[in-house]
């Protein structure tokens, strides 16, 4: 069972579109993050979100980026005017809590920028 | 130096051999130390959390050198299964923040 669900699990947009993903947790937590994954390359931190704050965002998450909660349950990502290089898989991801600090990943999304 | 680096592999094994990753970090402040897998185009799967003393989980052992900076994943008796990228992640802060990953090391488990 995920520990988060991912919708949509595949989007193809034009670029300079505006592209809303989104996560719902199955239970509530507090820690929520945003991970990419550019075809081929690694896994890189978007942005990490507690307490419906951002907590930290990397250099990646730059002002077309912005994340909400806004019912207090889903957890959205928007980027505002897409580009090619905005083509990756977007992984939503929690913590549990537990000592370590062990993330969980969602099944991600797949975004195609045309 | 990069924050967390990786032999991209592929490591090519026959089953049941045992096979052995490295994974060196650079920063020596760095607090919690993971395994993932991650099947071709899925999400990263835990699959161990590497402490100061050593763990292991049936097939896998994880080890963590502080002094020389690495994690180490060591899979024995490889079964095709087995086969997938190997992704070491770092986390660098004391919060509940973020993991750095190494591009992972490609295992692949033949017949």
């Amino acid at each position: 069972e995920p520990e988060v669900t991912q919708t949509p699990s595949h989007q193809v947009t034009q670029m300079g579109q505006e592209v809303i993903l989104r996560c719902v947790p199955i239970s509530n937590h507090l820690y929520f993050y945003w991970y990419r994954q550019i075809l081929g390359q690694k896994v890189e931190f978007l942005v990490s979100f507690y307490n419906n704050e951002i907590s930290e965002k990397s250099e990646i998450f730059d002002d077309q980026f912005s994340v909400e909660r806004p019912d207090g349950s889903n957890f959205t990502l928007k980027i505002r005017s897409t580009k090619l290089e905005d083509s990756a898989m977007y992984f939503c991801a929690r913590n549990r809590g537990d000592s370590g600090n062990t993330i969980y990943f969602g099944e991600g999304s797949w975004l195609t920028v045309v | 130096r990069k924050e967390v680096e990786q032999d991209p592999g592929p490591f090519n094994v026959p089953e049941g051999a045992t096979v052995a990753f490295n994974c060196t970090y650079s920063n020596s402040a760095s607090q919690s130390f993971f395994w993932y897998r991650q099947d071709c185009r899925k999400e990263p799967k835990l699959l161990m959390s590497v402490y100061s003393s050593g763990n292991e989980d049936g097939r896998f052992t994880a080890q963590l050198n502080r002094a020389s900076q690495y994690i180490s994943l060591l899979i024995r008796d490889s079964k095709l299964s087995d086969s997938a990228t190997y992704l070491c992640a770092v986390n660098m802060n004391t919060g509940f923040q973020k993991l750095v990953f190494g591009t992972g090391t490609r295992l692949l488990v033949s017949p």
